[in-house]
């Protein structure tokens, strides 16, 4: 079984200021884990998916998040906050191999202050 | 282009009325979902298949209804024993052996 924790429904930032989403995973296999981002009344969008390999994965629009497995955490992250950035972001896990039935957290919706 | 469709955008039903929701893929995509979006309750899984002809049970199958009789369409049925159906509804498909699912643009239901 697998489940997704997303730290703060909500998060502010202001144009310019990094931006930190925090998402911790549960897995009793090594996971898959991804990011996605939601703008209102749309599909979700891959921003960035880690599998294997690197921990550090870049992903779309300059988003990064780190796979620490020691802190079961996937953060995402991303230097500078543009007005753009402002959606609903969703972390997911997936286990390796066979059907890989995905979890999702419950979203934390970035506000973007200009 | 590629991709994934779905419509209506906007639906609007009757309380004790089935209505179906559409979704089609030109990704040559072999599995297919459906998912319901509430705030603040992320997605929760509806039904899924893996291949034609086959389809299984989600998390929250109870009052919905689907089939899959062609490799690009996975039509969902909400049913009028749907308790609470208003919401958005996301279709989404992968490729067999891949890790992501690509999703469609959502339709929202709302019962009257």
């Amino acid at each position: 079984a697998q489940s997704v924790t997303q730290l703060g429904s909500h998060v502010s930032v202001s144009e310019g200021a990094l931006v930190l989403l925090r998402c911790n995973y549960s897995s009793s296999v090594p996971p898959y884990l991804f990011w996605y981002v939601q703008y209102p009344n749309q599909g979700l969008q891959l921003l960035l998916k880690y599998t294997t390999g690197a921990t550090l994965v870049k992903g779309i629009n300059g988003f990064e998040a780190e796979f620490k497995k020691s802190e079961t955490s996937f953060h995402l992250t991303k230097p500078s906050a543009h007005m753009s950035d402002a959606a609903e972001y969703f972390c997911a896990v997936s286990l390796s191999g066979g059907y890989q039935k995905v979890t999702f957290g419950i979203g934390t919706k970035l506000q973007v202050i200009p | 282009d590629g991709g994934i469709t779905q419509s209506p955008k906007y639906l609007f039903r009757k309380e004790g009325q089935n209505v179906t929701l559409s979704c089609e893929q030109n990704l040559n995509h072999d599995a297919m979902y459906w998912y319901r979006q509430d705030p603040g309750q992320g997605l929760r899984l509806i039904y899924y298949s893996q291949i034609v002809n086959d389809f299984q049970k989600g998390d929250i199958a109870e009052g919905y209804s689907v089939s899959r009789e062609k490799k690009e369409s996975f039509p969902l049925t909400v049913t009028s024993a749907q308790k609470n159906p208003t919401a958005f509804y996301l279709c989404a498909s992968k490729l067999a052996g891949a890790n992501e699912q690509f999703f469609g643009p959502g339709t929202r239901l709302t019962v009257l």
